[in-house]
C-alpha cells in the first residue's frame, strides 16, 4: 500500500530558532501537500499547503518546500514562538487517492 | 461561516454496545470524512461521504458504518464496540469530492470503551 513517513517524531527547539519537519511519501499520484497543526484537545487545522506545480510557498513565519522527484516535502517554521508548540501532521493526497496522514511530529518550544 | 461541529465531545461505552457520533459540516461543504485517531498517532481514514453516498473507505470492518443527510451533516455508527475502538473520532468536511483539497476538522469525539 501507499506509505507516508514523517520525521522527526519529536522536536525540541529554543524559542526564536527554526524548526524543520520532513514528510516522505510513495504515491506518485499525489499532487496536494498540506501540513496540519493539532493543539491539545482540538482537531487538526490546516496551516499551509502546496500543489505540485510549485516548489515553495511561504506565509509569514511558515513555509513549505516540495521535491516531487524525491517524493518529499518539508515544513519550515522560523522565529519559533511558544504558541508553535503542537503536533504537526503531513497528509499528501491525489484527487482520487486515499488521504494518508503521517504519524505526527510533536514540536516543543523551549523558553 | 459556521465551522465543523461534532457531538458529543466525550462518551463512555461498554464493550459490545453500539454508539452514534454526529457531525455538522462547514457551510458550503458537501463532502464529509471520518477519521479515527488513537493516542499518539495520526488520524486514520475510516470513510468519506459525498452527496449522501459512501465515496471511499479505509481498512475498517463493516461494524463501522455511516450516513450523510441532505443537509450534508453526517453520522458515524460503530456496532459491537471493542476496547481498541477507544480513540478520538474526527470529522472533516471539504468543498468537493476530490481528495486534493483542504480538510476542515471538528474538535472530535473522545470515545472510551470499557
Amino acid at each position: 500500500g501507499e506509505n507516508v513517513e514523517q520525521h522527526p517524531s519529536t522536536l525540541s527547539v529554543q524559542e526564536g530558532d527554526s524548526a524543520v519537519i520532513k514528510c516522505t511519501y510513495s504515491d506518485s499520484a499525489s499532487n496536494y501537500f498540506p501540513w496540519y497543526k493539532q493543539e491539545l484537545g482540538k482537531g487538526p487545522q490546516l496551516i499551509i499547503d502546496i500543489r505540485s506545480n510549485v516548489g515553495e510557498k511561504k506565509d509569514q513565519r511558515i513555509a513549505v518546500t516540495l521535491n516531487k522527484t524525491a517524493k518529499h516535502f518539508s515544513l519550515h517554521i522560523t522565529e519559533t514562538q511558544p504558541e508553535d508548540s503542537a503536533v504537526y501532521f503531513c497528509a499528501p493526497a491525489g484527487s482520487a487517492s486515499k488521504i494518508i496522514f503521517g504519524s505526527g511530529t510533536r514540536l516543543s518550544i523551549r523558553p | 461561516e459556521t465551522g465543523v461541529t461534532q457531538s458529543p465531545t466525550h462518551l463512555i461505552k461498554t464493550r459490545g454496545q453500539q454508539v452514534t457520533l454526529r457531525c455538522s459540516s462547514q457551510s458550503g461543504h458537501n463532502t464529509v470524512s471520518w477519521y479515527q485517531q488513537a493516542l499518539g498517532q495520526g488520524p486514520q481514514f475510516i470513510f468519506q461521504y459525498y452527496r449522501e453516498e459512501e465515496n471511499g473507505r479505509g481498512n475498517f470492518p463493516p461494524r463501522f458504518s455511516g450516513l450523510q443527510f441532505p443537509n450534508y451533516s453526517s453520522e458515524l455508527n460503530v456496532n459491537a464496540l471493542e476496547l481498541d475502538d477507544s480513540a478520538l473520532y474526527l470529522c472533516a468536511s471539504s468543498p468537493g469530492q476530490a481528495n486534493n483539497s483542504p480538510l476542515h476538522f471538528g474538535n472530535g469525539t473522545r470515545l472510551t470503551v470499557t
